[in-house]
C-alpha cells in the first residue's frame, strides 16, 4: 500500500522569505502522481501543484515549485516571496496513475505559518 | 475551471436524527466521487468511493449502514448520516473525477461540517 508522509507538523517563515516543506511517499508503482493542496481557514482545499512521476523536470506555479526526486521518493513544495495568505496547512498527497478508482491518499499535513 | 458544489456547509442536529449532504459536479460529469472525513487538525480520511450507478466502496471500518452513499446521477452523490450521534461530528468533504481531458483531475468540495448535539 502507498504511504504518504510529512516529518514537519508546523513551519514557520517570515513574509517575503522562502520555506521548503517536505515529503517522501512509498509505492512500488512506476507510473503516478503527486500533489500538494492547501488548506486555509475555510477548509476549501485549493490544488497548489501537481507533478506527473513520468517528467522528469520539476513542475512550477508561480511562486511555488517542487523538488521531485523519483529515485528517493521525495517531492518537497517550495515557497518562494511568501506571503501572508500563504498561511494554511499543506498536505502532500499521492495518486496512482490510471488508477479505477483514483482516490487520493493524504500525508498528514503541515501547518504553515507566515509572520509579518 | 472545474466547480463542485457541497451542501449544506454546516449543520447542527439533535443526535438520533438523520442528515444528508449533497456533492454536486456542476460543470462536468463525474463518474467517481468520494467522500473524506476529516477530524480537527488532522487529514483527509477516505471514507468511500462512489461510483454512478453502483454500490460504493466503503474503507475499512467505515459503517456502510450509518453512512449511507447515493450517486444516482453523473453530477450528484450524496452522503446520509443516519441516526447521527456526537462522535458523528466532524468535517465531511468531498471530491469528484472528472475523467475528460489528460491527466487526473479531481475537485473538492467546500465541506460540510456536521455538529450532533
Amino acid at each position: 500500500a502507498q504511504t504518504v508522509t510529512q516529518s514537519q507538523p508546523e513551519m514557520s517563515v517570515q513574509e517575503a522569505e522562502t520555506v521548503t516543506l517536505s515529503c517522501t511517499y512509498d509505492t512500488s508503482e512506476s507510473d503516478y502522481y503527486l500533489f500538494w493542496y492547501k488548506q486555509p481557514p475555510s477548509r476549501q482545499m485549493i490544488l497548489v501543484i501537481r507533478q506527473e512521476a513520468y517528467k522528469q523536470q520539476n513542475a512550477t506555479e508561480n511562486r511555488f515549485s517542487v523538488n521531485f526526486q523519483k529515485a528517493a521518493k521525495s517531492f518537497s513544495l517550495k515557497i518562494s516571496d511568501s506571503q501572508l495568505g500563504d498561511a494554511a496547512m499543506y498536505f502532500c498527497a499521492y495518486l496512482n496513475y490510471g488508477g479505477s478508482q483514483g482516490n487520493l491518499i493524504f500525508g498528514k499535513g503541515t501547518k504553515l505559518s507566515v509572520k509579518p | 475551471g472545474a466547480v463542485v458544489s457541497q451542501h449544506p456547509s454546516r449543520v447542527i442536529c439533535k443526535s438520533g436524527t438523520s442528515v444528508k449532504i449533497e456533492c454536486r459536479s456542476l460543470d462536468f460529469q463525474a463518474t467517481t466521487m468520494f467522500w473524506y472525513r476529516q477530524f480537527p487538525k488532522q487529514s483527509l480520511m477516505l471514507m468511500a468511493t462512489s461510483n454512478e450507478g453502483s454500490k460504493a466502496t466503503y474503507e475499512q471500518g467505515v459503517e456502510k449502514d450509518k453512512f449511507l452513499i447515493n450517486h444516482a446521477s453523473l453530477t450528484l452523490s450524496t452522503l446520509t448520516v443516519t441516526s447521527a450521534h456526537p462522535e458523528d461530528s466532524s468535517f465531511y468533504i468531498c471530491s469528484a473525477r472528472d475523467p475528460g481531458g489528460p491527466g487526473e483531475k479531481l475537485f473538492f468540495g467546500s465541506g460540510t461540517q456536521l455538529s450532533v448535539l
